[in-house]
């Protein structure tokens, strides 16, 4: 079975500039996560999905950050304008059917911004 | 407000010999706690999991024990792995059914062969 796929793997952009991310989750899993790590600290989620439906996002920075999962599949998020402070890892994660317990996380997407 | 806590960033520990991650908590509610392992340039992999209604959970060499009137839990590897060198976080859930899970800082583990 395929893992979570991210691209791209790392990411240098200037402060003000836009990125996205994309994560494509296991076949069949129908939760998608998105998390922030920041160099030191843990991840913390930014954005939970139920299909293409959002469950959490309370946690998003929603006057730079956006994310969606059109199809039920797999997400973009994006970052316009970045700030330095999102300098990090983002995570993708997925499981099967909300409730189940075990995450699985793809290999993140590191950005710089200078 | 950190909600959970892995006050050591890291921890060497010989071959062979146990390796102790600790984790605190300061939501009691909070009842599933799990243990994931990360590799540079990986994302997390999950480990070992405990629900708040018991006191201890084992797998192979992965131990988990969870202390509830200490809010505490800790990672028992035993024996430990070179290949066992990585960062540990402890993660924790409210309820079934929301997944939300709130991680710690992490535990760097090095294994000394």
């Amino acid at each position: 079975e395929a893992g979570v796929a991210q691209s791209p793997r790392y990411k240098i952009i200037e402060k003000r500039q836009s990125v996205a991310f994309w994560c494509n989750p296991i076949s069949g899993h129908a939760t998608l996560y998105w998390y922030q790590q920041i160099l030191g600290q843990g991840p913390k989620l930014l954005i939970q999905f139920q299909n293409n439906g959002v469950v959490d996002d309370s946690q998003l920075p929603k006057d730079r950050f956006s994310a969606e999962r059109l199809k039920g599949v797999d997400s973009t998020l994006k970052i316009q304008p970045a700030k330095l402070e999102d300098s990090a890892v983002y995570l993708c994660a997925s499981t099967r059917r909300q409730g189940q317990e075990t995450q699985y996380f793809g290999p993140g997407t590191r950005l710089l911004v200078l | 407000d950190q909600q959970v806590k892995q006050n050591s960033p890291s921890l060497s520990v010989q071959e062979g010999r146990i390796s102790i991650l600790n984790c605190d908590y300061t939501n009691s509610m909070f009842d599933y706690f799990l243990w994931y392992k990360k590799y540079p340039a990986e994302g997390p992999t999950f480990l070992i999991s405990i629900s708040s209604i018991k006191d201890k959970n084992e797998d192979g060499r992965f131990t988990v024990f969870l202390n509830k009137s200490a809010k505490h839990l800790s990672l028992h590897i035993v024996p430990s792995q070179p290949g066992d060198s990585a960062v540990y976080f402890c993660a924790a859930r409210k309820d079934f059914g929301n997944e939300k899970l709130t991680f710690g800082t992490g535990t760097r583990l090095t294994i000394i062969p």
